[in-house]
């Protein structure tokens, strides 16, 4: 069966730092990839998608990049995070749309 | 572009009432339905689906939910609410072609009284 894990799940890192965000999903191959944050009271937010290694699609300008090294592994980071960076981060995966998209566990980062 | 609007951003019912949550949407094409429960510091959890197949949509816990294009809604039902049901419920939308991701309304947090 196919499995998603991101880490950490918290983190707290202050102003200026660099951020890395890690996920990866088990059990299926060339899956398409999403990066959502979750901010009090704006809903989910779509940050970035990929359709195989090395193609990234950005939703939003904003502070942060991400990458797919690997086909089922897609990273989010910051050269220097900001306050506004803070949020519940959420990976997904899909091999269709008809078949729904499953999430990871999430990543909440709090920056100080 | 599609959207979704999730009528109530908090629903209180009873133990055992039924729960009714509410979503509209906009979609130029035949739409892909969905709706996500999430409970506290949690991912996402597919309820259930609408992928023009069935209308009416059976999904995990005893929920249910109804397509009506005449109306552009997607709402979700529950017969009997049990107090494991309180989370934040999410419904979303997307379109059949392209790999861009869902997109969501902005939720329903779900509060069962005893």
């Amino acid at each position: 069966s196919q499995t998603i894990h991101q880490w950490p799940a918290t983190l707290v890192q202050p102003v200026g730092s660099p951020l890395s965000l890690e996920c990866t999903v088990e059990g299926t191959s060339n899956p398409n990839l999403y990066w959502y944050r979750q901010a009090a009271g704006r809903g989910l937010q779509l940050l970035f998608y990929s359709v195989g290694i090395g193609q990234i699609s950005s939703e939003v300008p904003q502070n942060l990049s991400a990458s797919r090294p690997q086909d089922r592994q897609f990273i989010l980071s910051s050269k220097k995070l900001l306050l506004s960076d803070s949020g519940f981060y959420l990976c997904a995966w899909t091999k269709a749309r008809s078949y729904g998209y499953t999430f990871g566990s999430g990543t909440r980062l709090t920056v100080v | 572009a599609q959207s979704v609007t999730q009528l109530g951003s908090h629903v209180s019912v009873s133990e055992g009432a039924l729960v009714l949550l509410r979503c509209n949407y906009s979609s130029s094409v035949p739409p892909y339905l969905f709706w996500y429960v999430q409970y506290p510091n949690q991912g996402l959890q597919l309820l259930l689906k609408y992928t023009s197949a069935a209308t009416l949509v059976k999904g995990i816990n005893g929920f249910e939910a109804e397509f009506k294009k005449s109306e552009t809604s997607f709402h979700l039902t529950k017969p009997s609410a049990h107090m494991s049901d309180a989370a934040e419920y999410f419904c979303a939308v997307t379109v059949p072609g392209g790999a861009d991701g869902l997109t969501f309304g902005k939720g329903t947090h779900l509060i069962i009284q005893p």
